[in-house]
């Protein structure tokens, strides 16, 4: 069945560095989404992407969707310790299968 | 956030015990989710409602039973626990069920099986 990896599975930083999450599925993907989950929080939506290559921002954030559509990343420009928290990926594949990955639990040291 | 909210938020309950998880949306949203959520596993899509017919079981164990009365309700009853049953329960709607829709999350239910 479809697996979705998320590399690194923790990842400590000082405020102000740059963090990079990872997302590697499988199979190909018809689409996918990333989520942000706050300590004792629940998952909020962050973006969707859906084409081959996308490059979207969102501020200090850029999601990326690779050519093969198997994998994705997730940069944030200078953290915050707002930034603090696990970041999801969740894919759809062509079978209708929608699975999320094991998150990247993000800190931020002030 | 107020748009999918669940109750109770905490609960302890033995393994001889009933009990109903419940989750109302407030978005008007056609497909409805419970996902399970343990300290070491990724989020674990259980149950799937569109227009308040199931589309998926992932091979969830009997003793988990879910309901959609409506498209904005959605319960998951609970008898016969085992304490790995302990984890955060998510409950979670989308416009559409299916890709490309993005689920809105509710604060979870704790459950906890003594």
């Amino acid at each position: 069945g479809q697996q979705v990896m998320q590399i690194p599975q923790y990842q400590h930083v000082q405020e102000g560095e740059d963090f990079t999450t990872y997302c590697n599925s499988s199979t190909t993907l018809s689409n996918i989404q990333w989520y942000k989950q706050r300590p004792g929080g629940h998952p909020v939506f962050l973006i969707q992407l859906v084409k081959s290559g996308e490059v979207k921002k969102q501020k200090r954030l850029t999601f990326q969707f690779g050519e093969a559509k198997k994998n994705s990343s997730l940069h944030i420009t200078a953290t915050q310790t707002t930034d603090v928290g696990t970041y999801f990926c969740a894919g759809w594949d062509y079978g209708q299968n929608f699975v999320f990955g094991p998150g990247t639990r993000l800190s931020v040291l002030p | 956030e107020t748009g999918v909210t669940q109750t109770p938020r905490h609960l302890v309950m033995g393994m001889t015990n009933k009990k109903s998880l419940k989750c109302e949306q407030h978005l008007g949203h056609n497909a409805m989710y419970w996902y399970k959520q343990s300290a070491k596993k990724p989020l674990e899509l259980m149950f799937v409602y569109s227009l308040e017919e199931r589309v998926e079981n992932n091979s969830v164990p009997s003793r988990f039973s879910p309901e959609c009365p409506n498209s904005s309700h959605l319960f998951l009853h609970l008898h016969t626990l085992q304490p790995e049953d302990s984890a955060l329960y998510l409950c979670a709607s989308s416009q559409e069920g299916g890709l490309g829709y993005e689920q809105y999350f509710g604060p979870g239910t704790r459950l906890t099986v003594t």
